[in-house]
């Protein structure tokens, strides 16, 4: 079956634009995970979501980040204002439920000019 | 405040040698530990897995080696091949929290 698609798969952007990543989660997947993965750098952990609802938001570095998924399926990370350390990967991750395993998307390439 | 410490940063074996990479935690909660390889350009995929009440595992040329007391595990390839070549990762979590805390990654290269 189909694995975890992001989109787009990478994004160029200037200093100060809004920007969003879409994250397509493994079908029946109840939880999705984002993770950003600077250069050189393992995954940091961002946000998840069990259903609907954001669990567990501490990783997002500012209020300049936020994520939605608003049907229990598809999510968005919208971030405002970027800025030229916002340049990273962007990886989303979903598993059945919140204690299985964890299946990675390509990640979305992010570049602030 | 990094929580799971990877060694080494990068590793050259030669074909058919054995490749060995060191994981230390701190959080003593964590109750399951992944290995992940992550190639150019791709999303991390899961290589392995362990939990603490088990000391080793081993799943075809690949092996986790778990001490609980010195709160250290390790990845064992052996037979390493060129198309090993890839980033490894260490993780750990909690399972009631969901995220996992990943290693800084090793970037492993097989010579032919």
């Amino acid at each position: 079956g189909a694995g975890v698609s992001q989109t787009p798969s990478n994004k160029v952007t200037e200093k100060g634009k809004y920007v969003e990543l879409r994250c397509d989660p493994i079908s029946g997947h109840t939880a999705l995970y984002w993770y950003r993965q600077s250069l050189g750098q393992g995954p940091e952990f961002l946000i998840y979501f069990q259903g609907t609802g954001a669990a567990d938001d501490s990783g997002l570095p500012n209020d300049r980040f936020f994520a939605v998924r608003p049907e229990g399926s598809v999510s968005t990370l919208k971030i405002q204002r970027t800025e030229r350390g916002d340049s990273a990967v962007y990886l989303c991750a979903s598993s059945l439920s919140l204690q299985e395993t964890q299946y990675f998307g390509p990640g979305t390439r992010l570049l602030v000019l | 405040q990094q929580q799971v410490k990877q060694s080494p940063q990068s590793l050259i074996v030669q074909k058919g040698g054995i490749s060995i990479i060191n994981c230390a935690y701190e959080n003593t909660a964590f109750d399951y530990f992944p290995w992940y390889q992550q190639f150019p350009g791709k999303g991390p995929a899961l290589l392995i897995a362990i939990r603490p009440d088990v000391s080793e595992k081993k799943e075809g040329r690949f092996t986790i080696s778990f001490n609980k007391s010195a709160k250290q595990f390790s990845l064992h390839i052996m037979d390493s091949q060129p198309g090993d070549s890839a980033t490894y990762f260490c993780a750990a979590w909690t399972g009631n929290t969901g995220k996992l805390i990943f290693g800084q990654g090793t970037t492993l290269q097989v010579k032919p």
